[in-house]
């Protein structure tokens, strides 16, 4: 079992740039999530898909985010014109359909605007 | 609106038992979960419990749930140096709900 991995793990980039993370999740698992992480809180849900369609996006998925999972298999997120705001960590995690198995995690993009 | 609300600190010497405790909003909730957090890590599951259980017991943790109060709480007995991290909480609905975290400090 590989779990979920995400590169790259951290990301240092000036502001207004565009960044792009990849999460390949655990081979089995159809569903694939984003969440965002800041200092001090619980991640938060952005966004998720089953397969290759993204079911929903969270309010906190303003214009500049966008998530793909082209072929059902690993995802993309990518931050254009990125904000000091955008610092943060992003998590993806992923589980099997069934209604009820858990999420699991990766190990984080860390994302650090200058 | 749905939320999950933990103490933010706990200190426990080492040896003793850790209990870190949550309360949540949506009594819809079909699964309640608490997770670990290292230091620059993911979250790593460590257990659940559906929300007809009301006591779940794997190895040293032991989950409590009063879904009446709606209160969850997790036992680590014989707490060691490597549980220190941040516990997170959270409910399951359609989508997960975590609390801040509970940061959990080992003494010696």
């Amino acid at each position: 079992d590989t779990g979920v991995s995400q590169d790259p793990r951290h990301k240092i980039t000036k502001r207004g740039q565009n960044v792009t993370f990849r999460c390949d999740p655990i081979s089995e698992h159809n569903r694939l999530y984003w969440y965002r992480q800041t200092l001090g809180q619980g991640p938060e849900f952005l966004t998720y898909f089953q397969n290759e369609a993204q079911l929903e996006k969270s309010r906190l998925l303003s214009d500049r985010f966008s998530a793909e999972r082209p072929k059902g298999s690993f995802s993309t997120l990518e931050i254009q014109r990125t904000e000091q705001g955008d610092s943060a960590m992003y998590l993806c995690a992923s589980s099997s359909e069934s209604w009820n198995q858990p999420q699991h995690f990766g190990d984080g993009t860390r994302l650090s605007i200058l | 609106g749905e939320d999950v609300e933990q103490s933010l600190f706990l200190s426990v010497r080492e040896g003793d038992s850790s209990v870190i405790n949550c309360t949540y909003t949506d009594s819809s909730s079909t699964y309640l979960y608490w997770y670990k957090q290292e230091p620059g890590a993911g979250l790593q599951l460590l257990t659940y419990i559906f929300s007809n259980m009301d006591m779940k017991q794997d190895q040293r943790l032991t989950v409590l749930l009063n879904k009446k109060d709606k209160h969850l709480s997790l036992r680590i007995a014989d707490t060691q140096t490597g549980d220190s991290a941040i516990y997170f909480c959270a409910e399951k609905d359609d989508k997960i709900i975590f609390g801040k975290g509970t940061r959990l400090h080992i003494l010696p």
